[in-house]
């Protein structure tokens, strides 16, 4: 069945330092692909998306590119700030079987010191 | 554009009592998921509804329930409450039932029992 993978966390960084979290996918046909955070005490917010192949999401200096040869959509920031400190979550939605739920990953905890 | 609102913020409960959240998604809006979210599980989908109709459930016992009604609000009823169904219930609507388009998230109600 459908599923995704996201490395697991807590991830301590630096102000400024580069970011990375992993997150791969198995999906039957051509999934969306999305990446949500949710900060403390609140619901999740959808970061960015991605509808098909080589498709680049961004949004506030978060990057991820739909990888179908490697079923990937890893997150990428160039310099991490503290307010980026959330949990991140990578979400699949499946497509053609309209089931109208997405699949997340267990999340991924990111703190930024100062 | 107002959001997703979920009422209650927060609810206690005793165990073998039962529980109703609501949801009013987006205007406009006509599909409505509901997740729970654990810190052992994570995010885990109850069920959705489209058009006043469920069109998929997850693997909850009979115990979850919703539905959806004419102007797309949505409840959710837990009977019988468990210590284990403590948890932050999360609604999210979106547009259109395929999900590549966003879905947008509440707040959640946090739902202790004890």
């Amino acid at each position: 069945g459908d599923s995704v993978t996201q490395m697991e966390g807590p991830v301590t960084l630096s102000e400024e330092a580069f970011l990375t979290i992993n997150c791969t996918y198995t999906a039957t046909g051509y999934p969306s692909l999305f990446w949500y955070v949710q900060y403390p005490g609140e619901g999740l917010q959808l970061l960015l998306k991605a509808t098909k192949a080589d498709d680049k999401g961004s949004n506030k200096g978060f990057e991820a590119t739909y990888r179908k040869e490697t079923t990937s959509f890893h997150l990428e920031k160039g310099s991490v700030q503290v307010s980026d400190s959330a949990v991140y979550f990578c979400a699949l939605g499946p497509r053609g079987s309209t089931l109208g739920r997405l699949y997340f990953g267990r999340g991924t905890q990111l703190t930024v010191w100062p | 554009k107002a959001g997703v609102t979920q009422t209650p913020r927060y609810l206690i409960k005793t165990r073998g009592q039962q529980v109703t959240l609501s949801c009013s998604p987006i205007s406009g809006h006509r599909s409505v998921s509901w997740y729970q979210q654990t810190p052992g599980q994570g995010l885990q989908f109850l069920f959705e509804y489209f058009s006043e109709t469920q069109r998929n459930k997850g693997n909850f016992p009979g115990r979850f329930s919703g539905r959806q009604f004419s102007n797309s609000r949505s409840e959710m009823n837990v009977s019988t409450l468990e210590l284990g169904d403590s948890a932050l219930y999360l609604c999210a609507s979106s547009l259109e039932r395929e999900m590549n388009t966003e879905a947008f998230f509440g707040q959640g109600t946090r739902l202790t029992v004890v």
